[in-house]
């Protein structure tokens, strides 16, 4: 079945970088792109951009363009955003899922928590 | 940048009910909306996809439908539970762009 397992949850603080992965399997990872998409303590869904995970292609939110970095290793299929220059309301969930037409399955997310 | 606007933002119902929520696009979109379910402590679930096609394992009771730029998910008879926040979500294909709406609460009267 297909799976997505995210890394932990982290605490960073102000004006440094994360790193969440998200390793894949039950599929070919190079069939289907990555989505991140996050979501702020009681608020909505936040789409951040996607990885086409055969070519490496990315396609970033306007929002997170400069500061988002998504990549993604064949081999193990597992697929990487990081995230820099971290502020306060960056504090949130960040998801990440197969596909982006539709997002059919999904990891359980992992929790960044930025705080000095 | 399409703009996805749910109403309402909150619905109280009984189990058994009909529940119908809506997600109006910015401007016309293509042959694709999408919609998922979020619980408490969970990652979304998706529902439906290409405005009306049901996800794997979804129940029936499950419908979606679009009137123009107007898209509808239908939940027939309320079961326990289906109360969750409930998401609409587009995509554009040049550039890629994805966004969701911001979500339609559904509690238990």
């Amino acid at each position: 079945q297909v799976q997505l397992v995210q890394s932990g949850g982290e605490v960073k603080p102000p004006g440094a970088s994360v790193n969440v992965s998200c390793k894949a399997s039950g599929y070919s990872f190079s069939t289907h792109g990555i989505s991140w998409v996050r979501q702020a303590p009681g608020q909505g869904l936040e789409w951040m951009g996607w990885i086409n995970t055969y070519n490496g292609n990315t396609n970033y939110a306007q929002k997170f363009q400069g500061r988002v970095l998504m990549t993604a290793d064949t081999p193990t299929a597992t697929a990487y955003m990081e995230l820099r220059s971290l502020r306060s309301d960056d504090t949130a969930i960040y998801y990440c899922a197969r596909g982006y037409d539709p997002l059919d399955y999904w990891g359980r997310g992992a929790l960044v928590t930025v705080s000095s | 940048e399409i703009v996805l606007t749910q109403s309402p933002a909150s619905l109280s119902l009984s189990p058994g009910e009909r529940a119908t929520l809506s997600c109006r696009a910015s401007q016309t979109l293509s042959n694709y909306l999408a919609w998922y379910q979020q619980r408490p402590g969970q990652p979304p679930r998706l529902l439906i996809y290409d405005i009306s096609k049901r996800a794997t394992d979804v129940p029936a009771r499950f419908t979606g439908s679009r009137s123009g730029t107007d898209f509808t998910l239908t939940i027939s008879s309320l079961e326990p539970e289906d109360f969750a926040v409930y998401y609409c979500q587009q995509r554009t294909n040049w550039p890629l762009r994805c966004s969701f709406g911001q979500g339609t609460r559904l509690e238990i009267k």
